[in-house]
């Protein structure tokens, strides 16, 4: 049992460049999330999905997309990357009605130059 | 909306003395309110929750937090730090109906020194 695995987990790209993290989950929930992570502002959400095909928008959505083909998968976007996305970025996932006992993956930290 | 601060970015304690981390909160309906650490360079880990039954809450660690509905506050407390204490704890707030979203805190770093 992997739990929450992110992919990858270390990147570095120039700004303009696009590409994709992966998150998987073998906990069969049904909420997943991703977060973005930045010395002193804590974690706020990127986007959610409470199911397969579904996406919604959290906190600071702008630059981002994200799908969920995939229960088991939720993948986080960036089209074309900024300096402004240097981040540490973070998946976690839950049960429905459950959503505030979220498990969280290693984190992916990315920087734009 | 909802919202927790926490007060103190840093908190440095010695080994064996009370660790006291503060977190207050801002909720129009009632909350339930929990208490993530984060080790370094690893995701985060729920440390202990509450969701409207006792108001004293233990977790894991020795760890436990009390939450004060006249003070408006959720502060987590140890007796007693150990060198592995040292990381990232966050507060997080959520409402108990409707999709919960989780609102963090900026997070404490604590400190523990030998």
């Amino acid at each position: 049992n992997a739990g929450v695995t992110q992919t990858p987990k270390f990147r570095v790209l120039k700004t303009g460049q696009s590409m994709t993290l992966l998150c998987a989950q073998d906990m069969n929930h049904e909420y997943m999330y991703w977060y973005r992570q930045d010395p002193g502002m804590g974690l706020r959400l990127i986007h959610y999905s409470v199911g397969e095909g579904t996406t919604a928008k959290g906190e600071v959505p702008d630059g981002y997309n994200v799908s969920r083909l995939k229960k088991q998968n939720f993948l986080l976007g960036l089209e074309s990357a900024a300096p402004s996305q240097t981040s540490v970025y973070f998946c976690a996932s839950s049960y429905p009605g459950r959503a505030h006992e979220q498990y969280f993956g290693p984190g992916t930290r990315l920087t734009v130059t | 909306a909802q919202s927790v601060t926490q007060l103190g970015s840093h908190v440095s304690v010695s080994e064996g003395a009370l660790v006291l981390l503060r977190c207050n909160y801002s909720s129009s309906v009632p909350p339930y309110l929990f208490w993530y650490v984060q080790y370094p360079n690893q995701g985060l880990q729920l440390l202990l929750k509450y969701t409207s039954a006792a108001t004293l809450v233990k977790g894991i660690n020795g760890f436990e937090a009390e939450f004060k509905k006249s003070e408006t506050s959720f502060h987590l407390t140890k007796p007693s730090a150990h060198m592995s204490d040292a990381a990232e704890y966050f507060c997080a707030v959520t409402m108990n109906t409707g999709f919960q979203k989780l609102v963090f805190g900026t997070g404490t770093r604590l400190l523990v020194s030998p």
